[in-house]
């Protein structure tokens, strides 16, 4: 099974909009984090967002932001007020903390357009 | 300068021909990485190094020779490959258990 699932490969927003890309996980794990990556086509993974599963909050870093939603495994990630250069491929990724904690699993991505 | 230096960007090989890609890292981190990201595909850890050793290796065909002589440097030695290797490699690197961060890529073109 999948462990982490994002479920929509390409998605569309309007500049200044809002817009939410989706990721759900699977693990049984009681301890495990939840992250955010942007690759632009440069090919960089860059990090965006860190959540801790025990975290009571939600991970909030400038204009990102995680809807964290444990009962669902979800984690979703919303972008306010985009802009242009935030078109590119976003990757959810998991790391549980059975097999010494170093692995991170990744989704297939979704590739975000920014419309004028 | 980057934390996470990938050399070289772009490499086109023969299938008969040896070639080694190259991963520095300057945060001082314990744990390296390589991923391969095929198209549509996910990512797909390779190996793991940490405080030079490996602990992890992901079925990888011995094609793909890993190398970490230090905590800082990593090296993907590539030898026979195969057209369906053609994909990008990811170096990342982290401490502990904490974000990785990645490198720009390398992408591998078998001809």
């Amino acid at each position: 099974a999948q462990k982490i699932t994002q479920t929509q490969p390409g998605m569309f927003v309007q500049e200044k909009e809002a817009v939410t890309l989706d990721c759900t996980y699977d693990t049984s794990d009681p301890s495990y984090g939840l992250f955010w990556y942007k690759q632009p086509s440069s090919g960089e993974m860059i990090f965006l967002i860190y959540q801790g599963s025990y975290d009571q909050q939600n991970a909030t870093e400038g204009r990102y932001s995680l809807n964290f939603q444990k009962a669902r495994k979800s984690a979703n990630l919303v972008i306010s007020a985009s802009q242009l250069g935030d078109s590119a491929m976003y990757f959810c990724a998991m790391r549980e903390s059975t097999g010494g904690g170093n692995k991170l699993t990744f989704g297939t991505g979704t590739q975000l357009k920014v419309e004028l | 300068e980057t934390g996470v230096t990938q050399t070289p960007r772009h490499l086109v090989m023969g299938m008969t021909n040896k070639k080694s890609l190259k991963c520095e890292q300057h945060l001082g981190h314990n744990a390296m990485y390589w991923y391969k990201q095929s198209a549509k595909k996910p990512l797909e850890l390779m190996f793991v190094y940490n405080f030079k050793e490996q602990t992890e290796n992901n079925s990888v065909p011995s094609r793909f020779s890993p190398e970490c002589p230090n905590s800082s440097h990593l090296f993907l030695h590539l030898h026979t490959l195969q057209p369906e290797d053609s994909a990008l490699y990811l170096c990342a690197s982290s401490q502990d258990s904490l974000s990785a961060f990645f490198g720009q890529g390398t992408r591998l073109t078998v001809v």
